[in-house]
């Protein structure tokens, strides 16, 4: 079955310190892999997306990942935490062409950058 | 660019009633559209696809004819609860898709906190 996931519930770090939110993946096929995240009660915010070509993609607000096919993992970076980069974090994995458009969310990890 | 309202940010309403939630992409076309529930603490859920003067395509198990979805035009697409019960209350988001074929992009409104008392 093909599905995404983020082993950590949450995840703490001191702020700038470098940051790790881990995604792997299971899928059939060469998957497009994407990051959102959310502050509370709002909607969810693009961060970044792979689709082909360099495997370290960067994004928003200075995060990046890094996508690892051997490893099926898409992890999400940043080199120093914020204290304003507390938020909830998605991975998310879309299958090329497929006609629905669908994408699966992994069930998210918190992100708490401490002072 | 890419941004997706939603409105109302938050409904209270009595058992009984239907709650219409509105979608719009503000500064791009979207064919596809998306609804989406989430509980607390939990991933998205996904309820439904909107396409554009067809009819939504519903996931496994959620009632189509409780949950109505139009999509009258590339910028509108709306979900309207019907006969809302207390176990309706949930963040409902929508997303709207952006990018060409095989390499869309969800953009996501702000969701609407719907609470049936």
């Amino acid at each position: 079955a093909q599905s995404v996931a983020q082993p950590e519930d949450q995840v703490n770090v001191a702020e700038g310190n470098p940051l790790t939110v881990k995604c792997t993946y299971s899928v059939s096929g060469n998957p497009y892999l994407f990051w959102y995240v959310q502050y509370p009660n709002r909607g969810l915010q693009f961060l970044l997306k792979y689709i082909t070509g360099d495997n370290l993609v960067k994004g928003s607000y200075g995060f990046e990942a890094e996508f690892n096919k051997s490893q099926t993992s898409f992890h999400l970076k940043k080199p120093s935490a914020l204290v304003s980069d507390s938020a909830l974090y998605f991975c998310a994995v879309r299958f090329p062409y497929s006609s629905a458009s669908k994408i699966i969310f992994g069930s998210g990890t918190r992100l708490s950058i401490r002072p | 660019g890419a941004v997706v309202s939603q409105h109302p940010s938050r409904v209270i309403c009595k058992s009984g009633t239907s709650v219409k939630i509105e979608c719009r992409s503000l500064d791009f076309q979207a064919t596809t559209m998306f609804w989406y529930r989430q509980f607390p603490k939990q991933s998205l859920m996904l309820m439904a696809t909107s396409n554009e003067g067809s009819k939504a395509t519903y996931e496994q198990g959620v009632e189509k004819d409780k949950f109505l979805i139009n999509h009258a035009s590339l910028t509108l697409s709306t979900l309207t609860v019907t006969s809302a019960h207390p176990e309706d209350s949930s963040f409902y988001i929508c997303s709207a898709s952006l990018g060409g074929l095989g390499v869309e992009t969800q953009y996501f409104g702000p969701g609407t906190r719907l609470l049936v008392l």
